[in-house]
């Protein structure tokens, strides 16, 4: 079964730095994707970006982009020039093999100063 | 509007009363799903609806969970005997095939549940 992990309960950075949050996973399949959501406290999830597993380039949505290392099995968020409004919780999920359900990791709370 | 729309945005109810949550997808989504938010559990997926399929209910925690989606598109999600324990964040998704792979799930805003 598929399994994410995040290791990282949260994180602090200073505004217009670039900050990296740390999504591995763990899969037997040869084909998958993997899914970041951001969860302000205002408890919506919005989806930021996704990465197929057979993608020939690193996904890339604006300030946004994943530095996908398949090897690692690692698929990291990367946020340039971090804005106020990022502060929130960040989620990595991939599709359960054979289903469309959606496995969670556990999180990352990013806080953003001035 | 565009997204995904759920209510009530909040709900708190009675140990032992049954309340029914409310999600409508985006138009023309033939996917819907079902997760629920807690603290101690995370993120857990309840239910899926694809089309006219049978729904794949094998995230249901107990048999005092039920959803119905109509006429292929909004979604009622019912709890049956609310415990203390389900208390938490319903929240719904939805997606244009529900065929997995790139196909993204959108959320809606959820609704938090309070069972005193």
């Amino acid at each position: 079964a598929q399994k994410i992990t995040q290791t990282q309960p949260g994180m602090f950075v200073q505004e217009k730095e670039a900050v990296t949050l740390d999504c591995t996973y763990d899969t037997s399949d040869p084909s998958y994707g993997l899914f970041w959501y951001k969860q302000p406290s205002s408890g919506e999830m919005i989806f930021l970006i996704y990465q197929g597993s057979y993608d020939q380039q690193n996904a890339t949505e604006g300030r946004y982009s994943l530095n996908f290392q398949k090897a690692r099995k690692s698929a990291n968020l990367v946020i340039s020039a971090s804005q106020l409004g990022d502060s929130a919780m960040y989620f990595c999920a991939m599709p359960r093999r054979g289903f469309q359900k959606l496995v969670f990791g556990t999180g990352t709370r990013l806080l953003v100063s001035p | 509007g565009a997204g995904v729309s759920q209510s009530p945005s909040n709900k708190v109810t009675e140990k032992g009363k049954d309340v029914e949550l409310r999600c409508d997808p985006i138009s023309g989504h033939t996917a819907l799903y079902w997760y629920r938010q807690s603290l101690g559990q995370g993120l857990e997926f309840l239910i899926y609806f694809q089309g006219n399929s049978a729904p794949d209910k094998s995230g249901l925690p107990s048999d005092r969970f039920s959803a119905e989606r109509t006429g292929g598109s909004v979604s009622t999600l019912t709890i049956q005997r609310t415990q203390q324990e389900d208390s938490a964040v319903y929240l719904c998704a939805s997606s244009f095939t529900g065929t997995g792979g790139a196909d993204t799930q959108y959320f809606g805003p959820g609704t938090r549940l309070t069972v005193l």
